[in-house]
C-alpha cells in the first residue's frame, strides 16, 4: 500500500489564488522531503528539498516566494503554490526518505494536478 | 554531460518478450541505485533499489549495477501489458539529505 500521501490529487484554481498541497508520510517519519514537478512526457524535476524544522533547500531557477513549502512535522510537508497563473500548470510530486527502516529509499507520493484557468 | 543519461524510447515490445533498460552515469559517488515504474498520470512506483554494484532479482525484475562502467539495467522476463509505463532509473551518493538524480525515463509498451 501507499507509504507517501499526496492531497489533493488533482485541483483546478482561478488564476491569482493560491493552492496548498499537502504531503504526508503514513507509517514512518520522514526528516526529508521533496517535491518536484513534471510536464507531461517530461522527467521529474526537483523544486526544493524540504527538512523538518528548518527552512527549505529551493533548487536554481525556483521562486522560493512562490512555492512555499513548509515541514512542520516528521510526517507532513505542505507547498503551497501562491498566486497561481496559467504557466504553473504541472504535475506536483513529493517523496519522502524514511528516518527508520526505510531511511535508504525514497517513495512518492500519488501526485497533485494543478490546473489553473 | 548531464549527470543520468537514459533512452527515453519509446521502446515497443510483443508480449512474452524479455525488456531491457538501463541507463548510463558519470558521477562515481553514486551509490544508490533505483527504478521506478510511473504509470501515466501518477506518481513514480518503486520497482527495485540495489546499494552498490550488484544484481537483485524480485519476481520478473532483476536489476544490474555495474559501476565500474557505470552503468545500470532492469531486466523484466516474460513482460506484460501491464507492464507498459515509463520506466524512471534514479541514483544518489548517500541516504542522508541528498535528493535523488532521475534518467529522463523510458516509454515501454507491451503489445498483447
Amino acid at each position: 500500500g501507499a507509504v507517501v500521501s499526496q492531497h489533493p490529487s488533482w485541483v483546478i484554481c482561478k488564476s491569482g489564488t493560491s493552492v496548498k498541497i499537502e504531503c504526508r508520510s503514513l507509517d514512518f517519519q520522514a526528516t526529508t522531503m521533496f517535491w518536484y514537478r513534471q510536464f507531461p512526457k517530461q522527467s521529474l524535476m526537483l523544486m526544493a528539498t524540504s527538512n523538518e524544522g528548518s527552512k527549505a533547500t529551493y533548487e536554481q531557477g525556483v521562486e522560493k516566494d512562490k512555492f512555499l513549502i513548509n515541514h512542520a512535522s516528521l510526517t507532513l510537508s505542505t507547498l503551497t503554490v501562491t498566486s497561481a497563473h496559467p504557466e504553473d500548470s504541472s504535475f506536483y510530486i513529493c517523496s519522502a526518505r524514511g528516518l527508520q527502516g526505510r531511511g535508504n529509499t525514497i517513495y512518492f507520493g500519488e501526485g497533485s494536478w494543478l490546473t489553473v484557468v | 554531460q548531464k549527470e543520468v543519461e537514459q533512452d527515453p524510447g519509446p521502446l515497443s515490445v510483443p508480449e512474452g518478450a524479455i525488456v531491457s533498460l538501463n541507463c548510463t552515469y558519470s558521477n562515481s559517488a553514486f551509490q544508490y541505485f533505483m527504478w521506478y515504474r510511473q504509470y501515466s498520470r501518477k506518481g513514480p512506483e518503486l520497482l527495485m533499489y540495489t546499494y552498490s554494484s550488484g544484481n537483485k532479482e524480485d519476481g520478473r525484475f532483476t536489476a544490474q549495477v555495474d559501476k565500474s562502467s557505470k552503468y545500470i539495467s532492469l531486466f523484466i522476463r516474460d513482460s506484460q501489458p501491464s507492464d507498459s509505463a515509463t520506466y524512471l532509473c534514479a541514483m544518489s551518493r548517500n541516504s542522508g539529505n541528498t535528493p535523488l538524480v532521475f534518467g529522463k525515463g523510458t516509454r515501454l509498451s507491451v503489445i498483447a
